[in-house]
């Protein structure tokens, strides 16, 4: 069985610096692992995803995810944050077969100048 | 290519009435989903189909029904709205293959009072 834990429900930096938003999964298998971005009022766009190549993965508007699988982990990482990453973030998993992805509940990153 | 279209964006519904929420995708994908989407919670899963005339239930199935009679359409039906279905509503959809990311609708806020 699949499952995600996004241990943040919110995380505040201020403008310029480092973003850590960090995911633990479980999978029976090997999973593809996704974070997706979804701006106010807004569908849900995604940012990058893992599928066993590289396990530093880059993503769109200089997010980066390590796929650590010794943690299970795969956290999402800016080294600078700016106004306009202020949004939620959601981690997603998908085992090798399933065609169900499960999300996170989701980590509102807020963004102070 | 116009994507995953969902309609209405918004709707207000009184106790007790019915609706269907729209869903069309125009890339020829086999799978689609319905989720819902309330604060804090993720997204939780609906509905799916892995092709026309195949349904099966998500996660929170309770109060709805859908229908795949093509490939592009996917609606959903609210029978007898309740408060408790209130949320934003967003249809989703993919080849299929696990490390395939999935598209999605702007959504449907949903308001029953």
């Amino acid at each position: 069985a699949q499952s995600v834990t996004q241990l943040d429900s919110h995380v505040s930096v201020s403008e310029g610096t480092p973003v850590l938003l960090r995911c633990n999964y479980s999978s029976s298998y090997s999973p593809s692992l996704f974070w997706y971005v979804q701006h106010p009022n807004k569908g849900l766009q995604l940012l990058l995803k893992y599928t066993s190549a590289a396990t530093l993965v880059k993503g769109i508007n200089g997010f980066e995810a390590e796929f650590k699988k010794s943690e299970t982990s795969f956290h999402l990482t800016k080294p600078s944050a700016h106004m306009s990453d202020a949004a939620e973030y959601f981690c997603v998993v998908s085992d090798t077969g399933s065609y169900i992805p499960t999300f996170g509940r989701g980590t509102s990153l807020i963004v102070h100048p | 290519n116009a994507g995953v279209t969902q309609t209405p964006k918004f709707r207000i519904l009184k106790i007790g009435q019915s609706m269907t929420l729209q869903c069309t995708q125009d890339m020829n994908h086999n799978y689609m989903y319905w989720y819902r989407q309330d604060p804090g919670m993720g997204l939780k899963l609906i509905y799916y189909s892995v092709g026309a005339g195949i349904t099966d239930k998500g996660e929170v199935p309770n109060g709805y029904n859908v229908s795949r009679s093509t490939t592009e359409d996917f609606p959903l039906r609210l029978e007898l709205a309740a408060p408790s279905q209130t949320s934003v509503y967003f249809c989703a959809s993919t080849t299929g293959s696990t490390n395939e990311k999935l598209f999605f609708g702007s959504g449907t806020q949903l308001s029953v009072l």
